[in-house]
C-alpha cells in the first residue's frame, strides 16, 4: 500500500527564516511526486511535479527536491504570503485511475 | 478563463437527505476526480472518471454516487447511506492519464 508521511505537521517561521518540509513516501514504482499549496477554505494549488531521484524544481522562494525515499520542499527567505498548508502526493506507476495518495500536510505560518 | 468550478461553496444537509455537489471544467480535460478532505487527514479519492460515460470507485465510494454524461461535468451525490458526510469535497481534473491534477475551490458540506 502506498503511503505518504509529511513532517513536521506545523511550522512557525519568522519572515526571512529559511526552512525545509519533508515528505517521506513508500510506493510501488513512482510515476510522479506532486507538491500543492492549500490556503484555508480553498482548493489545492499545483506547485511542482517531480519524476525521478535527483530532480529539482524551483518557483520563486520554493525549491522541491526528490530522492528515492523522500522529497523536500525548501522555503528560502519566506514572506507572510507563503503561509499555507503544503501537501505532498505520490502517484504510483500502476495507480488505478491515476490515483494520488496524499500526506496529511504541513501547516506553515510565517510571521512578519 | 479556463478552470474548474464547484457549487455551492457551502451546503447544509439534514440527516436522511441526498445532496448533489456540482463540478464543471472548461479545460477540455478527459479525466475528473472527487476527493474528500477531513481535518488532519490527507485527501482521499471517492470516484474518478477517465472518459465520458465511464467512472470507477475510489478508496471510499460507499454512500456516494456520480455520473459523467458530459466531458465538462462530473456531479457527486452524497446519499443518506454515507454515515459521516460532513467534510470538504474537492473536484479535480487532468488532461489525461498520469497528468497533473488541478483542483477546484471545494464545497464544504455540513450535516445538521
Amino acid at each position: 500500500e502506498d503511503q505518504v508521511t509529511q513532517s513536521p505537521e506545523a511550522l512557525r517561521l519568522q519572515e526571512g527564516e529559511s526552512s525545509s518540509l519533508n515528505c517521506s513516501y513508500t510506493v510501488s514504482g513512482l510515476r510522479g511526486l506532486f507538491w500543492y499549496r492549500q490556503d484555508p477554505g480553498k482548493g489545492p494549488e499545483f506547485l511542482f511535479t517531480l519524476y525521478s531521484a535527483g530532480e529539482e524544481k524551483e518557483k520563486e522562494r520554493l525549491k522541491a527536491t526528490l530522492t528515492k525515499k523522500e522529497s523536500f520542499l525548501h522555503i528560502t527567505a519566506p514572506k507572510p504570503e507563503d503561509s499555507a498548508t503544503y501537501l505532498c502526493a505520490v502517484q504510483a506507476a500502476r495507480a488505478a485511475g491515476n490515483k494520488l495518495t496524499f500526506g496529511g500536510g504541513t501547516r506553515v505560518l510565517v510571521k512578519p | 478563463d479556463g478552470g474548474i468550478t464547484q457549487s455551492p461553496k457551502y451546503l447544509f444537509r439534514k440527516e436522511g437527505q441526498n445532496v448533489t455537489l456540482s463540478c464543471e471544467q472548461n479545460l477540455n480535460h478527459d479525466a475528473m476526480y472527487w476527493y474528500r478532505q477531513d481535518p488532519g487527514q490527507g485527501l482521499r479519492l471517492i470516484y474518478y472518471s477517465q472518459i465520458v460515460n465511464d467512472f470507477q470507485k475510489g478508496d471510499i465510494a460507499e454512500g456516494y454516487s456520480v455520473s459523467r454524461e458530459k466531458k465538462e461535468s462530473f456531479p457527486l451525490t452524497v446519499t443518506s447511506a454515507q454515515k459521516n458526510p460532513t467534510a470538504f469535497y474537492l473536484c479535480a481534473s487532468s488532461p489525461g492519464q498520469g497528468d497533473t491534477q488541478y483542483f477546484g475551490p471545494g464545497t464544504r458540506l455540513t450535516v445538521l
